[in-house]
């Protein structure tokens, strides 16, 4: 099966500074590639995700990059405010033409901290 | 619309004894799943249901059984509670995912589950 790597488990920026965490995964049938973001004492929430035709994705301050030979993804967070402080988790997935996969393998998490 | 509720939001069980996790989606969403988090070990899958009437195996499906009850409905229960089983449990709705989309998964609060 599909195995998640994370890393760091905790990082600590100061605000306006950039955030990066990075996943690898270890199917190289994965095909899409979601990040969500958990807050203290809520469910995740997703924030932003890429399928592997695709090499990177921006969305405001958020953007992820995937190297598909490398298997490996990025999250990049730019201009940190406090509110960007929570727990984030990557996540991999095959999407099949033929049917569906429901299985959505995660990482265990990064905390990071944004420091005013 | 109160999107993914999870019902209770804090449980204390003694081993052997018995509950049941209720979650509901107001979204109309064919897709639930049942995962627990642990600390450090980020979210695991427990059980999922494709659509109304079919259930399947996660990755820790032991100790656990559920019942899709409708559309709206899927509950989450342990026979014989164990320490192991302390953890928070998260519920998650979607539609079918695949490669024309589907695939974010909107998440309840969760429930802090401990057992003595």
């Amino acid at each position: 099966g599909e195995n998640v790597e994370q890393h760091p488990s905790t990082l600590s920026v100061q605000e306006g500074d950039s955030a990066v965490i990075k996943c690898t995964y270890s199917d190289s049938a994965s095909n899409y590639f979601p990040w969500y973001k958990q807050e203290l004492g809520k469910g995740p929430q997703l924030i932003i995700d890429i399928r592997s035709n695709v090499g990177e994705k921006k969305d405001q301050r958020i953007a992820v990059t995937l190297n598909k030979t490398a298997k490996h993804f990025s999250l990049h967070i730019t201009e940190t405010q406090p509110e960007d402080s929570a727990v984030y988790f990557c996540a991999a997935r095959s999407l099949n033409s033929g049917g569906s996969n429901y299985k959505l393998t995660f990482g265990k998490g990064t905390l990071l901290t944004v420091n005013p | 619309n109160a999107g993914v509720t999870q019902t209770p939001k804090f449980q204390v069980l003694k081993t052997g004894q018995s509950m049941t996790l209720q979650c509901a989606q107001d979204m109309n969403h064919n897709s639930m799943y049942w995962y627990r988090q642990d600390p450090g070990m980020g979210l695991r899958l427990i059980y999922y249901s494709a659509s109304e009437g079919t259930t399947d195996k996660g990755e820790v499906p032991n100790g656990y059984n559920v019942s899709r009850l409708n559309k709206r409905e899927f509950s989450l229960r342990l026979e014989s509670a164990a320490p192991s089983q302390t953890s928070v449990y998260f519920c998650a709705s979607s539609e079918v995912p695949g490669i024309a989309g589907g695939n974010e998964q909107f998440f309840g609060p969760g429930t802090r589950l401990t057992v003595l």
